[in-house]
């Protein structure tokens, strides 16, 4: 079964500075890797995907990119938060199309 | 593009009582699936739904798919404490994006 790790579990960043947040995945190969916001209360908003190696799909014009520089990694980053980056961000992986996503434990963001 | 639209958002019950929500969307989807997020945690996947009219049970919660492959419902019966939490509904029409309902928040009076 597939496991995500993702850290740190919670942050407190400063307006102005820049993110890494990364995902790694075990036990699958090639999977589809996903970055979702989940503003407080609210629902998931899909950021990012990638189907493979250097191969990203924006899904919301914002202040945030995505890279996958190997197979079963994944990163978020900015180079300048807004208080608007606060939120909720979660790396989920599956393993094949239309198969269920696989949730990491998230990491916990607020710019202030 | 394509949007998910699940309602009521939020849903307040007495312990023991039954009740459906239900997840539209705009465009016809391949699969749908169901998550279940506990307060603080991450969302865990409960159910695919793939056929046309398709119907699965999980114990006390049943998942049915529409004819039209456009719309679903996740109906829970005799509601316990232990059913609190936000669930979704995500629908995947034909690319890799997986698209989220906003969630439907269950508190449970016991």
């Amino acid at each position: 079964s597939q496991t995500i790790h993702q850290w740190p579990a919670t942050l407190v960043q400063p307006v102005g500075s820049p993110l890494s947040l990364e995902c790694t995945v075990e036990g699958t190969s090639n999977p589809n890797l996903y970055w979702y916001r989940q503003a407080a209360g609210r629902g998931l908003q899909l950021l990012f995907y990638s189907v493979g190696i250097g191969q990203i799909s924006s899904e919301v014009p914002q202040n945030l990119s995505a890279s996958r520089p190997q197979d079963r990694q994944f990163i978020l980053s900015s180079k300048k938060l807004l208080l608007s980056d606060s939120g909720f961000y979660l790396c989920a992986a599956r393993g094949e199309y239309n198969s269920p996503l696989h949730f990491g434990n998230g990491t916990r963001l607020t710019v202030t | 593009g394509q949007q998910v639209m699940q309602i009521p958002q939020y849903q307040h019950v007495q312990e023991g009582e039954d009740f459906t929500t239900y997840c539209n969307s705009s465009t016809t989807l391949s699969n749908i699936q169901w998550y279940k997020q506990r307060p603080g945690g991450h969302p865990v996947f409960l159910i695919q739904l793939v056929k046309s009219g398709e119907v699965k049970k999980q114990k006390r919660l049943t998942f049915q798919f529409g004819e039209a492959k456009k719309n679903s419902s996740l109906h829970i019966t005799a509601t316990q404490t232990t059913d609190v939490g936000t669930y979704f509904c995500a629908g995947q029409g034909g690319s890799e994006k997986l698209v989220f309902g906003k969630g439907m928040k269950l508190t449970v009076n016991p």
